[in-house]
């Protein structure tokens, strides 16, 4: 079974400040994604990266996947209140295959 | 464009009693589909998977089961809930075709259980 571990598991931070927060598994995964989740509503879809070392960039979030494909990071910079959730990493190897996530980083921004 | 439909959004059941959750998906054809469950805070466990009408694959053993009996509906079941059974249900859906195995997931916007 592959197995996602994510760090840190909780994280606040004040508004403008940056952060990174990790996705790593021992496994190779052939694409991971990313998803904010806010209370009592299902996750959405962020960005999926497919290549080892490919950088994707969505306004303020950096998103990096590793050479190995084991790893992903996600980068916000100057955060925002908005940007506080439940930050989720997910993958999979194949299609029709399950899909796993990892147990998340909460982020909270205080203005 | 795809839209997904999760209900019902909350339930409140005394334990014992059967549980229906039903999610649909618009716009796709051949979707696989996938629930969830949510501890509160915490990440999501992948409790069944299906890649076509009647398959299911259960990555967990427990007091669930789930159905596929159209392309597009999932359906999770439990004959008797218990405590343990309460949570954040969520169905999600991803392109089957290989084109887009690097499809991630789009969610239904969830069932909060409480078995009392």
């Amino acid at each position: 079974t592959q197995l996602l571990e994510q760090s840190p598991q909780f994280l606040s931070i004040q508004e403008g400040e940056n952060l990174t927060v990790y996705c790593n598994s021992s496994s190779v995964f052939s694409s991971l994604q990313w998803y904010r989740q806010e209370p009592g509503e299902g996750p959405v879809l962020l960005v999926t990266v497919v290549t080892g070392g490919e950088v994707k960039k969505l306004k303020r979030l950096t998103f990096q996947f590793g050479d190995a494909r084991k790893d992903s990071s996600l980068h916000i910079t100057a955060a925002q209140p908005g940007d506080t959730g439940l930050y989720l990493c997910a993958g999979g190897a194949n299609y029709g295959q399950n899909f796993v996530f990892g147990p998340g980083t909460r982020l909270s921004v205080l203005p | 464009s795809q839209t997904i439909h999760q209900w019902p959004a909350t339930l409140v059941q005394p334990v014992g009693s059967p549980l229906s959750l039903e999610c649909t998906v618009e716009g796709t054809s051949n979707p696989n589909l996938y629930w969830y469950r949510q501890a509160a805070g915490r990440g999501l466990q992948l409790l069944f998977y299906s890649v076509g009408i009647g398959q299911i694959s259960s990555e967990v053993p427990q007091n669930l089961s789930a159905s596929r009996p159209q392309d597009r509906q999932f359906i999770l079941s439990s004959k008797k809930l218990l405590l343990s059974d309460s949570g954040f249900y969520l169905c999600a859906w991803r392109y089957r075709d290989r084109v887009f195995t690097s499809s991630g997931a789009f969610f239904g916007q969830g069932t909060r259980l409480t078995v009392v």
